[in-house]
């Protein structure tokens, strides 16, 4: 069964680098989100991607972040300055999107992000 | 938007008792309705979901019904494992359509032999 996949799984990193996390949805999904999960606490929806465009995104997604689907299969979430606040599981998921299907959405492992 | 609230934790029983997990939510239309496990240190799987008022969802030995009326999709399972020890998350969309989802707190599920 396809799946969503992700990496790297842990990504330990300083305060003020930058820090690509990898996705790669399930092919032929047409809507990408991310998520993050900080330890003990709630997963959080961070910003929503459709037709190569950003559809939604919450008050945690501020200058800092940026998404880009630089391949068709990739998706791939930037933090381009880390603080120590950033530290979290963050998620992917990826849901088909045709219209009258499922809108299931599909959960990569997580990438745990470690700001030090 | 659409919300929910679930049950904190942790929730402690032993290898074959009766578990209900309460989710309680709020919802212009009739939104699906998901519940999603997130074993320890793993990530979040799909446990089940329903669609429309009245469904009821299983997997696993798990069961939730979607009730319109009491506004309450709660987890139930007959005889948990200790394998079931797990959190478990409520979430629905904020509304219809392919959105993003809100997640509840999460219950932490402890199971012993």
């Amino acid at each position: 069964e396809p799946e969503v996949t992700q990496t790297p799984s842990h990504q330990v990193t300083q305060m003020g680098q930058e820090v690509i996390l990898r996705c790669v949805p399930i092919s032929n999904h047409l809507y990408f989100y991310w998520y993050r999960q900080i330890l003990g606490q709630k997963v959080e929806f961070l910003v929503s991607f459709y037709n190569n465009e950003i559809s939604e995104k919450s008050e945690i997604f501020d200058d800092q972040f940026s998404v880009e689907r630089p391949d068709g299969s990739n998706f791939t979430l930037k933090i381009r300055s880390t603080k120590l606040e950033d530290s979290a599981m963050y998620f992917c998921a990826s849901v088909p999107g045709l219209a009258g299907g499922t809108d299931t959405q599909y959960f990569g492992p997580g990438t745990r992000l470690t700001v030090l | 938007g659409n919300s929910v609230t679930q049950m904190e934790g942790p929730v402690t029983l032993s290898e074959e008792a009766f578990l209900t997990i309460n989710c309680t939510y709020t919802a212009t239309g009739y939104p699906s309705l998901f519940w999603y496990v997130q074993y320890p240190g793993e990530g979040l799987q799909l446990l089940l979901k329903a669609t429309k008022a009245d469904d009821k969802g299983s997997n696993k030995g798990f069961e939730a019904t979607y009730r319109k009326e009491t506004t309450s999709f709660h987890l139930e399972k007959g005889s948990v494992q200790v394998s079931d020890s797990a959190v478990y998350f409520c979430a629905l969309p904020p509304h219809t359509g392919f959105q993003k989802l809100v997640f509840g707190t999460g219950t932490r599920l402890l199971v012993s032999p």
